[in-house]
């Protein structure tokens, strides 16, 4: 059974400081997707990447996706409030998705 | 509709009670999903339908928990004899099943279970 772990579980950082957040499988991604969760509302996808080495900007979000597609990170530069919320990695297995426990964000103003 | 519609958005129940949530999924998904989101944590999951395929209830944590999911469209998660353990977030999800395998999956609100 493949499991995904996240680190760090929680992290609280001052607006405009730089994160970095991981998701590591204990097997080979078959397609990777990151999402972001803000409280009461369900899971919102950020992006997907497949490709080992894959690297995608979303705005002040980079996603890097590992060389032998085992892991992964999230970037975010100048952190904004907004960007509060708990960040989920999932994995396609057998049709459906598995996720990691997530890294829950608080950036505070 | 355009989204993914959940009900009831929260619900209070006494243990030994059966409970039945409701999940509508976006027009279209042939893929619908559940998960169980307990507080502060990831998403576990309990069952998937795809089309008129046999769901994978590979996730479903004890025989109290069942799911239907009639005509291809909305689906009902029952719990049955509800036990304090089962207070969670109940997460419904569809999505399109694409060629390329990276579905994307769009999410409701969630139902609130509270059993007290």
């Amino acid at each position: 059974t493949q499991l995904l772990e996240q680190s760090p579980q929680f992290l609280s950082i001052q607006e405009g400081e730089n994160l970095t957040v991981y998701c590591n499988s204990s097997s080979v991604f078959s397609s990777l997707q990151w999402y972001r969760q803000e409280p009461g509302e369900g899971p919102v996808l950020l992006v997907t990447v497949v490709t080992g080495g894959e690297v995608k900007k979303l705005k002040r979000l980079t996603f890097q996706f590992g060389d032998a597609r085992k892991d992964s990170s999230l970037h975010i530069t100048a952190a904004q409030p907004g960007d509060t919320g708990l960040y989920l990695c999932a994995d396609r297995s057998q049709g459906n998705l598995i996720f990691g426990k997530g890294t829950k964000l608080s950036v505070k103003p | 509709g355009a989204g993914v519609s959940q009900s009831p958005s929260n619900k209070v129940t006494e243990k030994g009670k059966d409970v039945e949530l409701r999940c509508d999924p976006i027009s279209g998904h042939t893929a619908l999903y559940w998960y169980r989101q307990s507080l502060g944590q990831g998403l576990e999951f309990l069952i998937y339908f795809q089309g008129n395929s046999a769901p994978d209830k590979s996730g479903l944590p004890s025989d109290r928990f069942s799911a239907e999911r009639t005509g291809g469209s909305v689906s009902t998660l029952t719990i049955q004899r509800t036990q304090q353990e089962d207070s969670a977030v109940y997460l419904c999800a569809s999505s399109l099943l694409r060629r390329s395998g990276a579905n994307v999956l769009t999410f409701g609100a969630g139902s609130r279970l509270t059993v007290l």
